[in-house]
Order: C-alpha cells, then sequence, then structure tokens
C-alpha cells in the first residue's frame, strides 16, 4: 500500500522569503500523480499544484513550484515571496494513474502548519 | 464551472442522535464524490466515495453510511451518533480521477 509521509508537522517562514516543505511517499508503481493542497483557517481545501510522475520537468504555479524527485520519492513544495495568505496547512497527496476501485483515491500526508510572519 | 456545495457548515448534535450531511455537485455529470473526516490537528481520513449512483464503497468500518441518491447528491449518514464522530466532515468530486475539489466543509460536534 501507498504511504505519504511529511516529516514537518510546523515550519515558519518570513513574509517575502521562500520556504520549502517536505513530503516523501512509498510505492511500487512507476506512474501516479501527487499534489500539494492547501488547508487555511477556512478549512477549504485548495489545491495548489499537481505533478504527474511521466513527466520529468517540475510543475510551477506562480510563486508555488515542487522539486519532484521520483528516485528519492521526494516531492517537496517551494513557496516563494511568501505571503500572509499562504499560512495555512499543507497537505501532500498520491493517487495512483490506474483508475479502478480504490485505487484513484487520494492518499493524503498528515500535512504541515506554515506560520508566516509579517 | 464546477462547484460543490455541502451544508449545514456546522452543526451541533447530542449522542445518540440522527446524522444527515448534504453534499452536491453543480456543473459536471457523473462525478466521483467522496466523504473525508477531519479529526482537530489531524489530516484526512477517507470514509466512502462513490462512482456512480447506488454505488458506494467503504474504506472505514464505523457507524455511519452514505447514499448517492441522485447523480450530483452525496449523503452522509449515521443512526445513532457517537462523541468520537466530531470532526470536519469534507465532500470532494472528481472527473476521470484526477485531482480531487472539495466543498467548504461541515463541522460537526458531538456532545
Amino acid at each position: 500500500a501507498q504511504t505519504v509521509t511529511q516529516s514537518q508537522p510546523e515550519m515558519s517562514v518570513q513574509e517575502a522569503e521562500t520556504v520549502t516543505l517536505s513530503c516523501t511517499y512509498d510505492t511500487s508503481e512507476s506512474d501516479y500523480y501527487l499534489f500539494w493542497y492547501k488547508q487555511p483557517p477556512s478549512r477549504q481545501m485548495i489545491l495548489v499544484i499537481r505533478q504527474e510522475a511521466y513527466k520529468q520537468q517540475n510543475a510551477t504555479e506562480n510563486r508555488f513550484s515542487v522539486n519532484f524527485q521520483k528516485a528519492a520519492k521526494s516531492f517537496s513544495l517551494k513557496i516563494s515571496d511568501s505571503q500572509l495568505g499562504d499560512a495555512a496547512m499543507y497537505f501532500c497527496a498520491y493517487r495512483s494513474l490506474y483508475y479502478g476501485g480504490s485505487q484513484g483515491n487520494l492518499i493524503f500526508g498528515k500535512g504541515t502548519k506554515l506560520s508566516v510572519k509579517p | 464551472s464546477q462547484t460543490i456545495h455541502q451544508w449545514p457548515a456546522t452543526l451541533v448534535q447530542p449522542v445518540g442522535s440522527p446524522l444527515s450531511l448534504e453534499c452536491t455537485v453543480e456543473g459536471t455529470s457523473n462525478p466521483n464524490l467522496y466523504w473525508y473526516r477531519q479529526a482537530a490537528g489531524r489530516g484526512l481520513q477517507l470514509l466512502f466515495y462513490s462512482v456512480g449512483i447506488g454505488q458506494i464503497s467503504s474504506e472505514v468500518p464505523q457507524n455511519l453510511s452514505a447514499s448517492r441518491p441522485q447523480d450530483r447528491q452525496f449523503i452522509l449518514s449515521s443512526k445513532k451518533l457517537l462523541l468520537s464522530d466530531s470532526g470536519f466532515y469534507l465532500c470532494a468530486w472528481s472527473f476521470t480521477g484526477n485531482e480531487q475539489f472539495f466543498g467548504p466543509g461541515t463541522r460537526l460536534t458531538v456532545l
């Protein structure tokens, strides 16, 4: 079974600085998707970025980018020019590429709480 | 564009009372639907998922149940709530099994 591990329960960053959140996963599959979700104090889960494992190029979305290391099974999220609105829980998630039964379900890490200092 | 609604937003119920949480999706057809629970300070736990009307799969055995009476409607129920049922309940949808999009959630407190 696949697992997702976020080893940093809490992180802090100064406004306008850069922060990297770590995520590792365990799988025997060669093709899959990885996601980062953000959960602000409102608690609604918001998709931040996605990465297809078969793509070597790291995904980017404005100030958010990932460092995807497939061999190391690592998927970190870099937030550049941090803003106060980036303060939230961040969840890393894995999904099998092969859709069927429960294989299409997301497997979440336990999250990292990010604080942004003004 | 697709939107997902959940209600109620908050709910306080006594132990032993019934529960019904509703989730509806607009702007898409035949979505995959999911119910998650998030206990305080913890990650998300998948409770149920559905790939079509009347098709429900349970991930965690418990006193909760789910139903999908219509294509874009997903209901989470319980006949008798337990204290341990307190938490934040999130409904999500996906299309073709890609990324999931979440509703605003329901905060349930069982007293």
